[in-house]
C-alpha cells in the first residue's frame, strides 16, 4: 500500500547551500504537484508536472527554484542558495488523471540556519 | 489576495455533537472543492469532495454542502469523535480535481471527550 513517498522528511541547510527534495508518486500516478506551507498558513501551489514536462509553474519563485519529473525516478524540487525564508514544509501530491483527487505525501520540513 | 477563506482558525466541539466547518471562496471559476484533514507532522489526507454541479455530497459521517450563489461551502461531521481532532483545510480548483489546488488557511478542530 505505497502512498506518496517523500524524502528526506527533515532537511537542515545553511544559508547559501542547495536543497534537494524528492517525491515518488503513488503507483500508476503520472501527475505530480509541489506545495509549500509556511507556519500558520495554508498550502500554496508551486508547480505541476507530468512525466518529463512542466505543465504549470505559476507558483514557483522566479529564481533559485526548479523542479523536474524525469522519465525514470522521482520528482525533484531543487532550491539553490537557500535563504532563511525558504524554511517551510514542502508537500508533494500525485494524481492518476484528470478529475482524480490529489493524494499527499508526508512532507519535507526544510530548516535553513 | 486570498481566494479561499476559512474565517474560523479554531473550533471546539463536544464528542457526539455536530462539527460544522465553513469555507468561502471568491473565484467564480472554481468548480471543484475538496476537504483535507491534517495531523501535525503529516501530509494532508483527502476527506471528501464536491463538484459544482452538486449541492451536497455525503460519505459516512462527513457531508459537504455547496452554495454556489453565496460562494460558500461547509463540512459537517456528525457525530464528532475525539479522533477527528485535526486541522481541516478547504481547497478549490478550476478544472476538475487534477489542477492546482488553492487552499484556505485551515481550521483547527478539537473534539472534547
Amino acid at each position: 500500500n505505497a502512498g506518496v513517498m517523500q524524502n528526506p522528511r527533515h532537511l537542515v541547510r545553511r544559508r547559501g547551500q542547495e536543497a534537494r527534495l524528492r517525491c515518488s508518486p503513488m503507483k500508476g500516478h503520472s501527475h505530480v504537484y509541489w506545495y509549500r506551507q509556511l507556519p500558520e498558513e495554508g498550502l500554496k501551489f508551486m508547480v505541476y508536472l507530468q512525466k518529463e514536462n512542466i505543465i504549470d509553474e505559476s507558483g514557483m519563485p522566479k529564481e533559485r527554484f526548479s523542479a523536474e519529473f524525469p522519465k525514470e525516478g522521482p520528482s525533484i524540487l531543487r532550491i539553490q542558495q537557500v535563504v532563511r525564508g525558504d524554511s517551510a514544509a514542502y508537500f508533494c501530491a500525485s494524481s492518476g488523471s484528470i478529475d482524480n483527487e490529489q493524494f499527499f505525501g508526508p512532507g519535507t520540513r526544510l530548516t535553513v540556519l | 489576495d486570498q481566494q479561499v477563506k476559512q474565517n474560523s482558525p479554531s473550533l471546539s466541539v463536544q464528542e457526539g455533537r455536530i462539527s460544522i466547518l465553513n469555507c468561502d471562496y471568491t473565484n467564480s471559476m472554481f468548480d471543484y472543492f475538496l476537504w483535507y484533514k491534517k495531523y501535525p507532522a503529516e501530509g494532508p489526507t483527502f476527506l471528501i469532495s464536491i463538484s459544482s454541479i452538486k449541492d451536497k455530497n455525503e460519505d459516512g459521517r462527513f457531508t459537504v454542502f455547496l452554495n454556489k450563489s453565496a460562494k460558500h461551502l461547509s463540512l459537517h461531521i456528525v457525530p464528532s469523535q475525539p479522533g477527528d481532532s485535526a486541522v481541516y483545510f478547504c481547497a478549490a480548483s478550476a478544472k476538475g480535481g487534477s489542477e492546482k489546488l488553492v487552499f484556505g488557511k485551515g481550521t483547527k478542530l478539537t473534539v472534547n471527550p
